[in-house]
């Protein structure tokens, strides 16, 4: 089944600096990945996604890069604030498209 | 409503209770998901249903789990039997079709003491 590893686990930078996410997943049938933001205590929220059809995708501060030759995708978020700091997560459906795999997350500090 | 809801918001059970957790997903969602999350841990998928088609039960971690959705409205997820380490928050998400974003509940807190 799908397996989705994210990395790194934990990301501290200074405000104003980048933050890189990288996930790698195993299903090549995947075609769709979106990113959650969950802040302490709330539920997960959208807060980008991608297509297997497009390789990047921009949305304000936030990016998202997908290889699918070599079956990764990547978070950036440019300009950081106090208020990115959250648990990220990377996904992947499985081969059926019934099943969203999450990894890990990572724990993002953004300190000012 | 405007978003996904679920009840209760907290619940506390003992060892070997029966518990049921309930969903309202969005109106007109076909697609809708069960998640649960263990303490600073990631989301673990648990079922997955569309409309009136069969459901991807391939997630539920035992036969103690079990879920229910009636055509596009509502669902329950019943524990049997509860033990410690189903002590988690559970997760329902719902989305217009596959493929397309999933919105999130607020979640249930499980503790089974």
């Amino acid at each position: 089944g799908e397996n989705v590893e994210q990395h790194p686990s934990t990301l501290s930078v200074q405000e104003g600096d980048s933050a890189v996410i990288k996930c790698t997943y195993s299903d090549s049938a995947s075609n769709y990945f979106p990113w959650y933001k969950q802040e302490l205590g709330k539920r997960p929220q959208l807060i980008i996604d991608i297509r297997s059809n497009v390789g990047e995708k921009k949305d304000q501060r936030i990016a998202v890069t997908l290889n699918k030759t070599a079956k990764h995708f990547s978070l950036h978020i440019t300009e950081t604030q106090p208020e990115d700091s959250a648990v990220y997560f990377c996904a992947a459906y499985n081969q059926a498209g019934t099943a969203l795999i999450f990894g890990k997350g990572t724990t993002l500090s953004v300190s000012s | 409503g405007a978003g996904v809801s679920q009840s209760p918001s907290n619940k506390v059970t003992e060892k070997g209770k029966d518990v049921e957790l309930r969903c309202d997903p969005i109106s007109g969602h076909t697609a809708l998901y069960w998640y649960r999350q263990r303490l600073g841990q990631g989301l673990e998928f648990l079922i997955y249903f569309q409309g009136n088609s069969a459901p991807d039960k391939s997630g539920l971690p035992s036969d103690r789990f079990s879920a229910e959705r009636t055509g596009e409205s509502v669902s329950t997820l019943t524990i049997q039997r509860t033990q410690q380490e189903d002590s988690a928050v559970y997760l329902c998400a719902s989305s217009s079709s596959r493929y397309n974003e999933q919105f999130f509940g607020p979640g249930t807190r499980l503790t089974v003491l």
